[in-house]
Order: C-alpha cells, then sequence, then structure tokens
C-alpha cells in the first residue's frame, strides 16, 4: 500500500527552529515535495529531494533518505507568517506526476 | 507569467447535481493534475493530464471525468454530485508529467 505519515499538529516559538517529519512508504518513487498551504489557500511549493541528503534555500532546509523512507522540513528562524499547514507528498513514478499527500501538519507560530 | 488559475472560486450545489471546474494553467505547462482537499486533509490526486490524454487517474469513480484542451486549458466534470463531494478542487500544472506541480487557488465546492 501507500502510505504517508506527519505529526498533525507542531507549536514552536518565533526565532526558533522547528523540523517537520515525514515517513512515507510507496511503490515507485520518484521525488518528495513539501508545500506550504495557509488556511483556504492554494499549495505553494517549497522543495524537492530525489537524492538522498539536504537541500538548502534560504530559511527552509529539507533532507531524505530513501532507505529508510524519511524525510524532514527545518524551518530556521520561524516568523509568526511561517504558521500554515506543511504538507510532505511523494511523486508516484509508476503514474506519470501523481502525487502522494500526507494530511499535513499543522504549524503555529507563537510570539 | 500569469500563474495558475482556476473558476469558479466558490460553487454551491446540491445532491445530484453536474459541476464543471475550469483550470488555467501556468505558461509553458502542458501537464494539469487535478486534486479533491477535504478539510484538514491532505490533497488526494483524482486524474492528471498530458497534452490531452489522461495520464493516470486515482481512485475516484467515474463520475469524476476531465478533459484537457489545445491549449491546455482543463475541466473536471462531476456528475450526480453526493454530499461528501463538497471539498477544494485543486488543479496543478507542470512543464511536463514528471515535473514540480504549481498549484492554482482551488474552487470551494460545497453540496447541500
Amino acid at each position: 500500500g501507500q502510505n504517508i505519515d506527519q505529526p498533525t499538529e507542531m507549536t514552536a516559538t518565533e526565532g526558533a527552529i522547528v523540523q517537520i517529519n515525514c515517513t512515507y512508504q510507496t511503490s515507485g518513487f520518484n521525488g518528495l515535495f513539501w508545500y506550504q498551504q495557509h488556511a483556504g489557500e492554494a499549495p505553494t511549493f517549497l522543495s524537492y529531494n530525489v537524492l538522498d541528503g539536504l537541500e538548502e534555500k534560504g530559511r527552509f532546509s529539507s533532507f531524505l533518505s530513501r532507505s529508510k523512507g524519511y524525510s524532514y522540513l527545518l524551518l530556521k528562524e520561524l516568523q509568526m507568517k511561517d504558521s500554515a499547514s506543511y504538507l510532505c507528498a511523494v511523486r508516484d513514478g509508476n503514474q506519470g506526476g501523481k502525487l502522494i499527500f500526507g494530511q499535513g501538519t499543522e504549524l503555529s507560530v507563537k510570539p | 507569467e500569469t500563474g495558475v488559475t482556476q473558476s469558479p472560486t466558490h460553487l454551491i450545489k446540491t445532491r445530484g447535481q453536474q459541476v464543471t471546474l475550469r483550470c488555467s494553467s501556468q505558461s509553458g505547462h502542458n501537464t494539469v493534475s487535478w486534486y479533491q482537499q477535504a478539510l484538514g486533509q491532505g490533497p488526494q490526486f483524482i486524474f492528471q493530464y498530458y497534452r490531452e490524454e489522461e495520464n493516470g487517474r486515482g481512485n475516484f469513480p467515474p463520475r469524476f471525468s476531465g478533459l484537457q484542451f489545445p491549449n491546455y486549458s482543463s475541466e473536471l466534470n462531476v456528475n450526480a454530485l453526493e454530499l461528501d463531494d463538497s471539498a477544494l478542487y485543486l488543479c496543478a500544472s507542470s512543464v511536463a508529467a514528471g515535473d514540480t506541480q504549481y498549484f492554482g487557488p482551488g474552487t470551494r465546492l460545497t453540496v447541500l
């Protein structure tokens, strides 16, 4: 079967660092994506990993370990505007560009 | 460069009715994917269109159907609406079938 797990909710303090984990079990793995989604809005692309290791993009970094079926999104210097849902998605290489999403992690940043 | 656009923004229908949702892909993108997102859940893949052909389908019944036009815009049609069809419908476009998908703002469908 195909399954993606991520924590439902997380809380962090402004200026701090937070790590959002994602574990997956899928067939035909062909890359892992992280999206940010503010309430009532569309998901916005944050990062993409297809090889093992860390990808850094400003305050955001994403890590992938294919052998462990594990990824994390690291957010540094948290700002209030980072309060949003963070979606982990795996691309199914057996079905074109189909993305399989986790349920999302609702991050609340407190002052 | 214009991003992905969707219409309408909101829609209210009653059970048994039919609905058509529209999506214009980002300039230079030839692939469109449709997702259904229930409240508090991640998006669920409905289907993908690549150069006017269906290129993969999720676990949705046949009353969910789609179309892609020569200009790569797309429609999602849902027949015989059910209460559980109430959701945010997201369209995403990409340069090609396996590339990064960029989402439109979505259509919020409410079925009464």
